[in-house]
């Protein structure tokens, strides 16, 4: 199984500005996503990484909000651009190593605050 | 379009009840289906999985049998531990999707007293 990292676990940013979150995978994985997880709600997909192209986003995201970086089959970036209190989240990397029947993997997520 | 309907929480229960969490989905063909569960203040672990009709997942005391003809994927455990308190998700993975996303239930809390 893959390990997951993501960094940071936890902020608290400013209305307005943006932060990048980081995602590093132990090993090279095919698929790479980002989700959030609103207070008390389920996970919704943000976006796919794809690898040396731009991202393919899930309707209600776009680029400009969200950027995604992939430049190898290990790394992963979000950033939360212009942030409001709505923005207020866990953000998740997931990473799955195979094309078909293989699971999902999960890193420790990324508590965001916007005040 | 797809979805995943999952019992709403919070689940209270004592320690060695039995437990169930039930989970219903709509999907175009045939989907995988998934529990995951996510301790306090960590990531989702992926606790079972089923990838087709009739398939029974199991882990650490817990079971869920892929039922095509109910379109359900109800978890079950003989006798809960306080250590089982968790928010518990249930997903698919879409057949025809080929970049395998995962569509999430709204998670069910599980809260187990000792």
């Amino acid at each position: 199984s893959a390990v997951i990292s993501q960094k940071p676990s936890r902020d608290i940013c400013q209305r307005g500005t943006s932060l990048t979150i980081q995602c590093q995978v132990d090993s090279q994985v095919t698929m790479m996503f980002w989700y959030r997880q609103q207070p008390g709600q389920s996970l919704t997909l943000i976006a796919t990484a794809n690898q040396g192209s731009e991202a393919t986003y899930e309707s209600g995201f776009v680029i400009d909000k969200f950027p995604i970086s992939r430049p190898n089959l290990t790394f992963s970036t979000l950033t939360v651009s212009n942030m409001s209190p709505e923005d207020s989240s866990i953000y998740l990397c997931s990473a799955r190593q195979g094309i078909s029947n293989t699971e999902a993997f999960f890193g420790q997520g990324t508590r965001l605050t916007v005040v | 379009g797809d979805s995943v309907t999952q019992m709403e929480g919070p689940v209270t229960l004592s320690e060695e009840a039995f437990l169930t969490i039930n989970c219903t989905y709509t999907a175009t063909g045939y989907p995988s289906l998934f529990w995951y569960v996510q301790y306090p203040g960590e990531g989702l672990q992926l606790l079972l999985k089923a990838t087709k009709a009739d398939d029974k997942g199991s882990n650490k005391g817990f079971e869920a049998t892929y039922r095509k003809e109910t379109t359900s994927f109800h978890l079950e455990k003989g006798s809960v531990q306080v250590s089982d308190s968790a928010v518990y998700f249930c997903a698919l993975r879409i057949s025809s999707s080929n970049t395998g996303k995962l569509i999430f239930g709204q998670g069910t809390t599980l809260q187990v007293k000792p």
